[in-house]
């Protein structure tokens, strides 16, 4: 059954990079255009936020709010990929996801939401990242 | 951006229905998904689509949407069922979004 693993520095400094890794195991992976990799973060005691996501191909989406400060990538392998998040401060202290996501075609003609699912079908059990001098 | 909105809270007596709503524009676009998180535990995929189930998801969970709206609904909550529910949803950028957030309580 694919697992995800995140790991990473717990602790980062104000101002520093934030880096973490996701890698997979337990599994065979798809690499079809349908799959992408992604990044979900968590404040504490507060809600999801998507982070971006990276195509095995290096194409990107990230959220506009983290744009600026946001770089992913896929490793040769296509096994891992890893989240690096710029010039941080407290409020990136959170617990971090990552997750793999899904298009799947549904066949149906007809209105646009009918073409394709889009989802996030396998998640890893996070890593919490304190942001902190 | 895209924003998803959910009522923060809702409560159910235990093996009774409960609805769960998420608004959002690009729901008129794309289906939403659906995620149940138990405290201290990773998102699960519990919904997905027109109304599609990941397999181990019990068919008490079932979706629905229409118009801007996107709906779960538990027929017959357990008291496992209590936990937060996170809708999310693509939009046309590409970008996803997740819902603000409901918090299911089992009385």
């Amino acid at each position: 059954q694919l697992q995800l693993q995140e790991s990473g520095p717990g602790l980062v400094k104000p101002s520093e990079t934030l880096s973490l890794t996701c890698t997979v195991s337990g599994g065979s992976i798809s690499s079809s255009s349908g799959y992408s990799w992604g990044w979900i973060r968590q404040p504490p005691g507060k809600g999801l936020e998507w982070i971006g996501r990276i195509y095995e191909s290096g194409t990107t989406n990230y959220n506009p709010s983290l744009k600026s400060r946001v770089t992913m990538s896929v490793g040769t392998s296509k096994k891992q990929t890893s989240l690096n998040l710029s010039s941080v401060t407290a409020a990136d202290t959170a617990v971090y996801y990552c997750a793999r996501h899904r298009r799947e075609g549904t066949g149906v003609l007809g209105p646009l939401r009918h073409h394709y699912y889009y989802y996030l079908y396998v998640w890893g059990k996070g890593t919490t990242v304190t942001v902190s001098s | 951006s895209s924003e998803l909105t959910q009522d923060p809270a809702v409560s159910v007596a235990l093996g009774q229905t409960v609805r769960i709503t998420c608004q959002g524009d690009s729901l008129r676009d794309y289906f939403a998904s659906w995620y149940q998180q138990k405290p201290r535990q990773a998102p699960v995929l519990v919904m997905y689509g027109k109304n599609n189930r990941p397999s181990g998801i019990p068919d008490r969970f079932s979706g629905s949407s229409s118009g801007n709206t996107a709906s779960l609904t538990i027929t017959g909550a357990q008291a496992e069922d209590e936990a937060d529910y996170y809708c999310n949803s693509r939009d046309s950028s590409g970008n996803y979004v997740f819902g603000t957030g409901t918090k299911v309580t089992v009385l």
